[in-house]
């Protein structure tokens, strides 16, 4: 049972672009969302996460939705650049939870063409 | 601070072989994580600590132990190498349940 959805599997941006990668969960009891950024050869990052009880969070180009009635949430990166090509993976976990214990999306290879 | 410190970065084992991976963090973070990463599969959680002395089950622990006697220190232990253990493993930690992974460069293993 895969509890967090993610699309696309691949993506390619031109430079200046907007890229938009979606996940949708299933577990009604998750409320934490983070996206994690992850480079060739290196671990995952946290580049930005959202609780349920607002429904955008912005920081720099990076933009996160969320819309709990449909149980799904998207990254936004605005202007995209090529150095935020990377793997991109959406997870979930509740409050009082581990973050810990993250599910992860399967994950969105970004390619951002000059 | 060197954040968190996996070894070894690569490693090829015969069926049936036991290894170690060691995890360190010197960040005093009381949770810590094992992750493999596969392709086209996410990441999918081994096995946790909440902290020294306590360890869980997470989504797929068969084939792997785990022990956690110090905050620093979470090693995984694979105890009979199949060609299915072949991944990318991660070690996470954070500080509390509350506050986000750091994760290591990983250790890519494979098993012949």
């Amino acid at each position: 049972q895969q509890q967090v959805k993610q699309s696309p599997q691949s993506l390619i941006v031109q430079k200046g672009g907007i890229s938009i990668i979606n996940c949708a969960y299933e577990n009604t009891a998750f409320d934490y969302f983070p996206w994690y950024q992850q480079f060739p050869g290196k671990g995952p990052a946290l580049l930005i996460a959202i609780r349920p009880d607002v429904s955008e969070k912005k920081e720099g180009r990076f933009t996160i939705s969320f819309n709990k009635s449909a149980k799904q949430f998207s990254l936004h990166i605005m202007d995209s650049q090529p150095g935020d090509s990377a793997t991109y993976f959406c997870a979930a976990s509740m409050w009082g939870g581990s973050q810990g214990n993250l599910i992860f999306g399967k994950g969105t290879k970004l390619s951002v063409k000059p | 601070n060197a954040g968190v410190t996996q070894t070894p970065k690569f490693q090829v084992l015969k069926t049936g072989q036991s290894m170690t991976l060691q995890c360190a963090q010197d960040m005093n973070h009381e949770y810590m994580s094992w992750y493999r990463q596969d392709p086209g599969m996410g990441l999918r959680l081994i096995h946790y600590s909440v902290g020294a002395g306590i360890t869980d089950q997470g989504e797929v622990p068969n084939g792997y132990n785990v022990s956690r006697s110090t905050t620093e220190d979470f090693p995984l232990r694979l105890l009979s190498a199949a060609p299915s253990q072949t991944s990318v493993y991660f070690c996470a930690s954070s500080r509390d349940s509350n506050s986000p992974l750091h994760f290591g460069n990983g250790t890519r293993l494979t098993v012949t």
